[in-house]
């Protein structure tokens, strides 16, 4: 099984509101990571959890606020968003980088976020 | 820095008519090449894994390949369904194991 869950597909937000953002693995990952992708772009790494401990955080914007809280899960909380955060948002897993020479990363669907 | 260029940006190809995708990488010790193919508005579908130059992979009509400077990914009598944007990323050096670095990718698109 190499399925990574998220949910919602799809989230209009104005920019106020505060939601989140789900995503669930059961492939016994302990590696679990937050991308954001615009339109016609690649990927941007947002955050990396290693072992529920947040590993990287590429300098987002404190209105982003991501949780892990157990090796499963992965949330991403959304509070005060502009318009220009609208993407798409994609959570991977993968094995820990331990004792591994690389790391294959497993996408989920993504969730489309539309910030008013 | 890391870098990974893809090219062509876009591809245009009728049925049947094999091609090559290119992805060139400068990285400090690279420790994975990565290929995803990613329809709109999904995720990226992992694809393969390369390591070491001189490598293979397969899977259907793609075969991906890898040398000390880049990577092919050669589609062997295309169809329809095979419209996709495919991504090449790298993994590299000792800290940056758990980054993946993404080219732009390319669009391809096949006509039946």
């Amino acid at each position: 099984d190499t399925e990574v869950t998220q949910t919602p597909k799809h989230l209009v937000m104005g920019m106020t509101n505060k939601k989140s953002l789900k995503c669930e693995q059961h492939m016994g990952h302990r590696a679990m990571y937050w991308y954001k992708q615009k339109a016609k772009k690649p990927p941007e790494l947002m955050f990396v959890y290693s072992y529920e401990k947040l590993s990287i955080n590429e300098s987002v914007p404190s209105r982003f606020s991501p949780e892990c809280p157990n090796s499963s899960l992965l949330n991403l909380h959304l509070h005060a968003l502009q318009p220009e955060d609208s993407a798409l948002y994609l959570c991977a897993s993968s094995q820990d980088h331990r004792g591994r020479i690389y790391n294959e990363q497993f996408f989920g669907p993504g969730t489309r976020l539309t910030v008013l | 820095e890391d870098q990974v260029t893809q090219s062509p940006e876009a591809l245009r190809l009728q049925e049947g008519e094999s091609s090559s995708l290119n992805c060139s990488y400068t990285v400090s010790g690279l420790r994975g090449l990565f290929w995803y193919r990613q329809d709109p508005g999904k995720g990226p579908e992992f694809l393969f894994t390369l390591y070491s130059a001189g490598e293979e992979k397969e899977k259907e009509r793609l075969k991906a390949t890898l040398t000390k400077k880049e990577s092919f990914l050669h589609i062997t009598a295309p169809k329809p369904e095979d419209s996709a944007t495919y991504l090449c990323a790298v993994q590299a050096g000792d800290t940056g194991f758990q980054k993946l670095v993404f080219g732009t990718g390319t669009r391809l698109l096949v006509s039946p």
